[in-house]
């Protein structure tokens, strides 16, 4: 069965800082992998996806994610982060071939907090 | 274009009551999905839909009920409440799959909150 761990429950940065979110994934095929976002009170918006090709994905916001297979990890970057980027950031994979029996699985999650 | 809308933002039950909670979307996405959210667990996904007038279960679907009378609106039932269904629900749409229903983006509602007790 597939998994996603997010070993960071919650993480500090200054503003202007670098960031980075680390996800771990367990599959066995060639995973379908995202990052959310949740700001306080919201739904999910979705920060970038990984199908396939690149493994550099640039999202919105100034994200970015780079998949790696000998890994297994699908960490999320910002070089500056701003405080407005504060909130919880969920990494996700995707599996299943069969239309119908797909699934998605979410991580735990982290929350990050922006400090001046 | 309100995008995916919830109604009612938070509600209390007591255990025993039943209660049906609303997802509107206005975008013609042919999915829509029920998830909960509880602490330290991440979203699981509850019910779904690939179309008006299908429904399908998805990781957690005991005690829940769903229909899809109309493309536009997905509603999750509970029955029984239970105080385990404290949660925070979320809906989701998407437009059509590529290679299966998750692979679309996925445009989440801003949740509902339920507290049982």
């Amino acid at each position: 069965a597939q998994s996603v761990t997010q070993p960071d429950i919650h993480i500090t940065v200054s503003e202007g800082a670098s960031l980075e979110l680390r996800c771990n994934y367990s599959y066995g095929a060639t995973p379908y992998l995202f990052w959310y976002v949740q700001s306080p009170g919201q739904g999910l918006q979705l920060l970038l996806k990984y199908f396939s090709g690149d493994t550099l994905v640039q999202g919105i916001k100034g994200f970015e994610a780079e998949f790696k297979r000998s890994q297994s990890s699908f960490n999320l970057r910002k070089p500056s982060v701003h405080w407005s980027d504060a909130a919880e950031y969920f990494c996700a994979v995707g599996e299943g071939t069969n239309f119908g029996n797909e699934k998605l699985t979410f991580g735990t999650g982290t929350r990050l907090t922006i400090i001046p | 274009n309100a995008g995916v809308t919830q109604t009612p933002k938070f509600r209390v039950l007591k255990t025993g009551q039943s209660m049906t909670l609303l997802c509107a979307q206005d975008m013609n996405h042919e999915y829509m999905y029920w998830y909960r959210q509880d602490p330290g667990m991440g979203l699981r996904l509850i019910h779904y839909s690939v179309g008006e007038g299908t429904t399908a279960k998805g990781e957690v679907p005991d005690g829940y009920n769903v229909s899809r009378l109309k493309k536009q609106n997905f509603l999750l039932g509970l029955e029984s409440a239970a105080p385990s269904q404290t949660s925070v629900y979320f809906c989701a749409s998407s437009y059509s799959p590529v290679r299966g229903f998750f692979t679309d983006t996925q445009y989440f509602g801003p949740g509902t909150r339920l507290t049982v007790l």
